[in-house]
């Protein structure tokens, strides 16, 4: 099961940050946040992952809350080809034996001109 | 970041045929894994791909149905065997990298189609 709760669906209107809110309440200490998305018909695209601190990439954004317990992933400018499922998935990427992602039903974004 | 390519991208086979799917990476990784993805639904994890040894299967999937080889650090393939209707899904690639290992990523993926 994933360790994961993401809203079902959202909608952004193009030009304006899309902020995609995630729930970890379970994570432990040494679990990373990750973020993906999968554009129709595409492998997923890697966006950016943390531990602790809010990390930035040309992507995106991920602010992550102080106790962990949940995360937001930020696409400052929202465009259509923003639209697509946004998995989040927190893993212990230095568990030899938790290299499998889990992957849980995702946050179907759709930008809107 | 690693960059995965994959053939063929799309393909429509007979059922009992077998299919065979090729995954290039541009570097070197150590981990390398297959996925399936069937239609409206999230990534499975099918198996790791060892180099030197033998893939380890998750449950659910066997040798003899998905065999994988994995010659060296930057090539895998994935043979989807005796195929049937319900094999019909995206087969992913993907590949681990990162100074602790620490992401994923993902090939376009194989869409497989069975009739």
């Amino acid at each position: 099961d994933a360790k994961t709760t993401q809203p079902t669906s959202m909608d952004c209107a193009e030009g304006r940050a899309a902020n995609l809110p995630c729930n970890h309440s379970t994570i432990s200490g040494n679990e990373y946040v990750y973020w993906y998305r999968q554009i129709h018909s595409q492998g997923p695209q890697y966006i950016i992952h943390g531990l602790k601190n809010n990390e930035t990439n040309e992507m995106a954004s991920l602010i992550i809350t102080e106790d962990r317990k949940s995360s937001t992933l930020i696409l400052p400018h929202a465009t259509q080809r923003d639209t697509a499922v946004y998995y989040c998935i927190v893993r212990d990427p230095l568990m030899d034996s938790n290299y499998q992602l889990i992957w849980g039903a995702g946050t179907k974004l759709i930008i809107k001109p | 970041s690693a960059v995965i390519s994959q053939k063929p991208s799309r393909d429509i086979c007979q059922r009992g045929t077998s299919l065979t799917i090729q995954c290039q990476v541009d570097s070197q990784v150590t981990m390398m894994f297959w996925y399936r993805q069937q239609p409206g639904q999230s990534l499975t994890l099918i198996a790791t791909a060892n180099q030197g040894s033998e893939a380890t299967y998750e449950s659910g999937f066997v040798i003899d149905k998905f065999p994988i080889s994995r010659p060296n650090l930057t090539f895998s393939t994935l043979t989807v065997s005796n195929m049937s209707p319900e094999d019909s899904s995206i087969y992913l690639c993907s590949a681990e990298q990162g100074a602790q290992g620490e992401t994923q990523y993902f090939g376009p993926g194989t869409r497989l189609l069975v009739l």
